[in-house]
């Protein structure tokens, strides 16, 4: 079945620096979104990336989806300790609305 | 709008019991999905319900069932509890835009 594979799984950066979790699929995937899940709370949907190649930017996060849709990327510029939470990649092949996610990123930002 | 409600909020069994958890999509979402997330860990999914039949389910044994009622609420069955199935257990639901909207999720606990 498909897998979706993401790294890294634990990321500590200094308030400012940059961050970037990687998302990798065994096949090719028709979309993917990326979800926010903060400590203690529930998973909420930041994006979904549709078009191979596709570059999206929310503030000082950027998305990216591979040209070959296997792939994606979220890159945050400047963290700051709001942007503490694990990061999931999800990803859905073909018509199915099945989602399959990665195992996270665990983002901690030192002030 | 009101969100995704999941109840109970907390639920301590003992092994070998039953559990059951229920889920109320927002309103007018056909497809109900439920995941486990075990300490520290990712999203593994379980069970997608969509206009009241079972979609898919993931790997995991038939001691876990669920089902979808006509108002689209989902409730999800685990029997023969065992210590391992102490976890998070997240509900999600969406419409045609596969994003998905998580509720704050059933923590289950298994002594």
């Amino acid at each position: 079945g498909q897998q979706v594979m993401q790294i890294p799984q634990y990321q500590h950066v200094q308030e400012g620096e940059d961050f970037t979790t990687y998302c990798n699929s065994s096949t090719t995937l028709s979309n993917i979104q990326w979800y926010k899940q903060r400590p203690g709370g529930h998973p909420v949907f930041l994006i979904q990336l549709v078009k191979s190649g596709e570059v999206k930017k929310q503030k000082r996060l950027t998305f990216q989806f591979g040209e070959a849709k296997k792939n994606s990327s979220l890159h945050i510029t400047a963290t700051q300790t709001t942007d503490v939470g694990t990061y999931f990649c999800a990803g859905s092949s073909g018509s199915a609305r099945q989602l399959t996610f990665g195992s996270g990123t665990q983002l901690t930002v030192l002030p | 709008e009101a969100g995704v409600t999941q109840s109970p909020t907390h639920l301590i069994k003992t092994r070998g019991q039953q559990a059951t958890l229920r889920c109320s999509p927002i309103s007018g979402h056909t497809s109900v999905y439920w995941y486990q997330q075990a300490l520290g860990l990712g999203l593994q999914f379980l069970l997608w319900y969509d206009e009241g039949e079972e979609r898919n389910r993931g790997n995991f044994p038939p001691r876990f069932s669920g089902r979808q009622f006509p108002n689209y609420s989902s409730e999800l069955n685990v029997n023969a509890l065992e210590l391992e199935d102490s976890a998070l257990y997240l509900c999600a639901s969406s419409l045609l835009s596969d994003e998905q909207f998580f509720g704050p999720g059933t923590r289950l606990t298994v002594l």
